[in-house]
């Protein structure tokens, strides 16, 4: 597979359930991304990852816990969530944090029960 | 706090027509500028980026503008055709300061194009 990956593409989970959301990058990227896509509101930055560092936080509730092993994959664990955390996740990369290209996976649609 | 808002929501015409999309930003302190498409159930492509310094990028039938003064940007789209209907968000990425701060991309909510055939 080429670009950016993102597994499930579809998620229902109930409030008390623990479940993972998972990317791959196979074009050799330094810096991945996690975003969040509500409906009727813009698309939302939560965290960014260079090298397996976390660089940026943007104030995500602890109930969104990601983790990146390495560079090429990137994950997002996901416990007692609220229906509004509903939304579509977009994962994407990029060359190196910061550059201006970002390439982005097709998102997984996560419904909260 | 930087805010990117596009208009219209949303467009539908037919086939063959030129159109406009529109896309405000409250600080003219950014970086860059980009133009993604977004097809349903897909992520986002990328489709221009205008520097700060630019005015205007050109791709095949698409044309962005750029007036970083007063806060703009439009989307035009020349002889528009079925397999244009897509989301189109605009984009700007915040000034970098130091080496901290790697400035990020904030988003419009969209504007969800219908190109009737």
């Amino acid at each position: 597979e080429t670009g950016v990956t993102q597994t499930p593409r579809h998620l229902v989970m109930g409030m008390t359930n623990k479940k993972s959301l998972k990317c791959e990058q196979h074009l050799g990227h330094n810096a991945m991304y996690w975003y969040k896509q509500s409906a009727k509101k813009p698309l939302e930055l939560m965290f960014v990852y260079s090298l397996e560092e976390r660089v940026e936080n943007n104030s995500v509730p602890s109930r969104f816990s990601p983790e990146c092993p390495n560079s090429s994959h990137l994950f997002l664990h996901l416990h007692t969530l609220q229906p509004e955390d509903s939304a579509l996740y977009l994962c994407a990369s990029s060359p190196l944090v910061g550059s201006n290209e970002q390439f982005f996976g097709p998102g997984t649609r996560l419904t909260v029960l | 706090k930087q805010e990117v808002t596009q208009i219209p929501a949303a467009l539908s015409v037919p086939e063959g027509e030129n159109l406009v999309l529109n896309c405000s930003f409250t600080d003219s302190a950014i970086y860059n500028l980009q133009w993604f498409r977004q097809d349903p159930g897909k992520g986002l492509t990328s489709l221009l980026l205008i520097q700060s310094s630019q005015r205007e990028q050109t791709s095949g039938r698409l044309n962005a503008s750029l007036d970083k003064s007063s806060g703009r940007s439009t989307l035009y789209i020349a002889a528009s055709q079925p397999g244009d209907s897509a989301t189109y968000l605009c984009a700007v990425r915040t000034i970098r300061h130091g080496s901290s701060n790697t400035g990020k991309l904030i988003f419009g909510q969209g504007t969800t194009l219908q190109v009737k055939p």
